[in-house]
């Protein structure tokens, strides 16, 4: 079956524009992640829907970014005002239950470059 | 809070010999712990989790790690790595609750012939 699936893959934005990065997640996953992967870093964590609720967002770093998941499937990564500091591979993953022992299953990431 | 820590980011080896990569984590509750696998150009994979039971878990492409937690560690090791072994291997672990992932940063494996 497919996988997660991310778009664009590959997005570059002037300072200050603002952006909308896409995940399609596995068919019948409940729990959707996205994850910031900086050069050099492993995946830090932004967000966690279970639904179509946010169930964690703890980890969106400010304001400026926000999701969502209207029917409990795609979900939209915005950021307003994007700085260079926002430059880097966003990475969306999605399991079946979203408990712990869960495995979940990566997309190929959006490589955002802010110039 | 919570942290894992992946003691080499670089790890060279040579076709065939034994790899050990390092991860530690900072818990003192029960935890769930996955390998993830990070190839060229290719988004992360799983190699392996621990659950419970056995401490020793056995995954993909013949690679294993043990669960130690008296000294908090979850290292990855495989006999005799391969060139196609090459990649950027991720140490994470998970708490029931939402089962974020906390990830290690990474350990970039580098199999020469």
């Amino acid at each position: 079956g497919a996988g997660v699936s991310q778009t664009p893959s590959n997005k570059v934005t002037e300072k200050g524009k603002y952006v909308e990065l896409r995940c399609d997640p596995i068919s019948g996953h409940t729990a959707l992640y996205w994850y910031r992967q900086s050069l050099g870093q492993g995946p830090e964590f932004l967000i966690y829907f279970q639904g179509t609720g946010a169930a964690d967002d703890s980890g969106l770093p400010n304001d400026r970014f926000f999701a969502v998941r209207p029917e409990g499937s795609v979900s939209t990564l915005k950021i307003q005002r994007t700085e260079r500091g926002d430059s880097a591979v966003y990475l969306c993953a999605s399991s079946l239950t979203g408990q712990g022992f869960d495995e979940q299953y990566f997309g190929p990431g959006t490589r955002l470059t802010v110039t | 809070a919570q942290s894992v820590t992946q003691l080499d980011s670089q790890v060279p080896v040579f076709e065939e010999a034994p790899v050990e990569l390092r991860c530690n984590y900072s818990s003192s509750v029960s935890v769930y712990l996955f390998w993830y696998v990070q190839y060229p150009n290719q988004g992360l994979q799983l190699l392996l989790k621990y659950l419970s039971g056995s401490t020793l878990v056995k995954g993909i492409n013949g690679f294993e790690a043990e669960f130690n937690k008296s000294q908090t560690s979850f290292h990855l090791r495989k006999p005799s790595v391969h060139i196609s072994d090459t990649a950027e291997y991720f140490c994470a672990v998970a708490y029931n609750q939402g089962g974020k992932l906390i990830f290690g940063q990474g350990t970039e494996l580098s199999v020469k012939p």
